[in-house]
Formats: structure tokens, sequence, C-alpha cells
């Protein structure tokens, strides 16, 4: 089955930085790549996605760029908040097929510095 | 509208007692999902299902049955509880299988003693 590794397991930027979380994974049939972002208390949250035949994505501070050669892929965020503090776990997936369900990355903890 | 609920919010069981989850939607979504969420293990998936009566087994799916006997609701049962079950749950669900958002509940603090 699909193995998903992240690192690092914790961050910390000053506000304003950038910050860069990578995950790898084993499987090079996946084709989605979902990032989620959880705040305490909460469930993981959805904040952006990328199928396997683009490179990168882009949504205002937080882009997503994708390596199939190297089986990787990365969260970018820049202008960091205090707000973007949170946990924040990638995922891989096969879509369209009998694999149903997404495999995550064990999290990165974002801690923004003010 | 409410998304996925889950019920109870927190719970403490002592060794070998039985416990239901409850994750309920009310977006008609077909797909369900449980996850359990473990410090530096991010969320592993336990059992999930594709539709009204149809359930299937996940990645950790030991000690743990499930049931969809309405589209909108998904029960977890633990039937002889462990302290190695001690986790965080979390329900999700989606649409179907080519809208891949999941949408998540906000969990159920689970203490096995």
């Amino acid at each position: 089955g699909e193995n998903v590794e992240q690192h690092p397991s914790t961050l910390s930027v000053q506000e304003g930085d950038s910050a860069v979380i990578k995950c790898t994974y084993s499987d090079s049939a996946s084709n989605y790549f979902p990032w989620y972002k959880q705040e305490l208390g909460k469930g993981p949250q959805l904040i952006i996605d990328i199928r396997s035949n683009v490179g990168e994505k882009k949504d205002q501070r937080i882009a997503v760029t994708l390596n199939k050669t190297a089986k990787h892929f990365s969260l970018h965020i820049t202008e960091t908040q205090p707000e973007d503090s949170a946990v924040y776990f990638c995922a891989a997936s096969l879509l369209d097929t009998g694999r149903r369900a997404l495999t995550f990355g064990s999290g990165t903890r974002l801690q923004v510095q003010p | 509208n409410a998304g996925v609920t889950q019920t109870p919010k927190f719970r403490v069981l002592k060794t070998g007692q039985s416990m239901t989850l409850l994750c309920a939607q009310d977006m008609n979504h077909e797909y369900m999902y449980w996850y359990r969420q473990d410090p530096g293990m991010g969320l592993r998936l336990i059992h999930y299902s594709v539709g009204e009566g149809t359930t299937a087994k996940g990645e950790v799916p030991d000690g743990y049955n499930v049931s969809r006997l309405k589209k909108q609701n998904f029960l977890l049962g633990l039937e002889s509880a462990a302290p190695s079950q001690t986790s965080v749950y979390f329900c999700a669900s989606r649409r179907q299988l080519t809208n891949e958002k999941l949408f998540f509940g906000s969990g159920t603090q689970l203490s096995v003693l």
C-alpha cells in the first residue's frame, strides 16, 4: 500500500517568514495530493490540493509543488501569520480506482511567532 | 447545515467495556470514513464505506466494527476496549469518488483506562 512520510514534525517561524513542509510518497501510481490544516480542537480541513498532471498550484499565500519523478511534494506558505499556526497533514491517493481513501503523513506542527 | 457531526466528543472507558461512536452527515455523501489520530502517526484509516449497507477494512481495523445502515450515519463500535485504543477518532465523508474533498467531524477523544 501507499506510504507517506512528512517532514519536519515541528516548525517554528517568525511572522512574515516563509514555511515549507515536505512529503514523499511510495506508490508511483498515486495521482492526487491534498494538504489539510487542523486547528486546535477541530477536524482537518482541506486547504489546497494538486493532481499529478500539474507541477505547481497556488492559492494566495499558499502553494504546492509536485515532483513526480522524485515522488515528493511540498507545501509553501509565504508571509506567515499567527493564524497559520496549526498542524498540517499531507496525503496521497489514487483516484478513480478501487482505492478510495487517502493515506496521510504524520503531520507538521507549525508555530508562527508574532 | 451541520456538515459532519460526531457524538460523543469525549469518553472514558475501562478496559473491556464497549461503546459506539456515531457519525452523522447531512450532505448526502456516499463515502464515509473512520480515522484515528495518534501523536506522531498522523491519521490512520480504520474502516470506510462506499455506500449504504457496505463497509470495508482500512489500515488498522482490528478491534473495531462498523455499520452503515442509513446513508447519513456511520457507526464505529468497540466491543472490548483496550488501552491501545486510546486515541482521537475522526469521521469524514465525501460526495463521490470523483469529488476528492473530505469533510471531517470535530473528533471524539477516547481514553481507555
